[in-house]
């Protein structure tokens, strides 16, 4: 199932805050966040997966809600270099036991001077 | 060396033709994936490959074959060519399985279908 995104974009000035919204119907596995920029590929940001688990990099940082279902991308003091699309994915484990990374449709975050 | 490389980069081709596109990893993964990316951006998973044994088929038509001959490639071969399979074919990777694990991304294959 397909998680769900919001807002689907965002227009920032440099410096200021954003956080990008992924939530489920279901309890997850694991959360995944990727950034892509326009004509590249998706690059991995961090994964989630504890519930009440929060998860940073300088000034972005994830968390995931103690039920699981929802997860929050929090980009602070934003820079030019945060501009592009961003993905939350949700895994599903199949009868075999493999994963399978379900994307949502992405958070397009333009950052302006 | 580049992690996760796909050739050709760009395809440009007429409906009913068929076209490859080639994978390889040099990451030492076990795991590797096709996944389409649409015009609207959404990004979504068409086949898996663990170790050459298919493990994911997203209801994906079967004019789409994907073959791994070894665990460091995996390609996609298209047949009949239709022009909802414009769009930008990624290929990924990943260490483990089971646990979830960060996918390492190609830079993508933009198929045109003219």
């Amino acid at each position: 199932q397909q998680p769900v995104q919001s807002p689907q974009a965002v227009i920032l000035r440099e410096g200021e805050d954003a956080v990008i919204n992924c939530s489920s119907s279901k309890a997850l596995y694991s959360v995944h966040w990727y950034r892509q920029k326009h004509g590249e590929a998706p690059v991995f940001l961090m994964i989630l997966l504890k519930g009440g688990e929060q998860k940073g990099h300088e000034k972005i940082s994830a968390s995931f809600n103690e039920k699981k279902q929802q997860s929050s991308l929090y980009l602070t003091a934003s820079q030019l270099s945060y501009s592009g699309t961003y993905f939350c994915g949700t895994d599903r484990l199949t009868q075999g036991g493999s994963e399978k990374l379900v994307f949502g449709k992405g958070t397009k975050l333009t950052v302006n001077p | 060396d580049t992690a996760v490389s796909q050739t050709p980069k760009y395809l440009v081709t007429q409906m009913g033709n068929d076209k490859s596109i080639k994978c390889e990893q040099n990451l030492g993964h076990d795991t590797m994936y096709w996944y389409k990316q649409d015009s609207k951006k959404f990004l979504k998973i068409m086949f898996s490959y663990n170790n050459k044994e298919l493990i994911i088929n997203e209801t994906v038509p079967n004019r789409f074959s994907p073959k791994s001959p070894d665990k460091a490639h995996l390609n996609l071969h298209i047949n009949s060519l239709e022009l909802g399979d414009s769009a930008v074919y990624f290929c990924a990777s990943s260490h483990k399985l089971v646990v979830p694990g960060e996918l390492f991304f190609g830079e993508g294959s933009r198929l045109t279908v003219l």
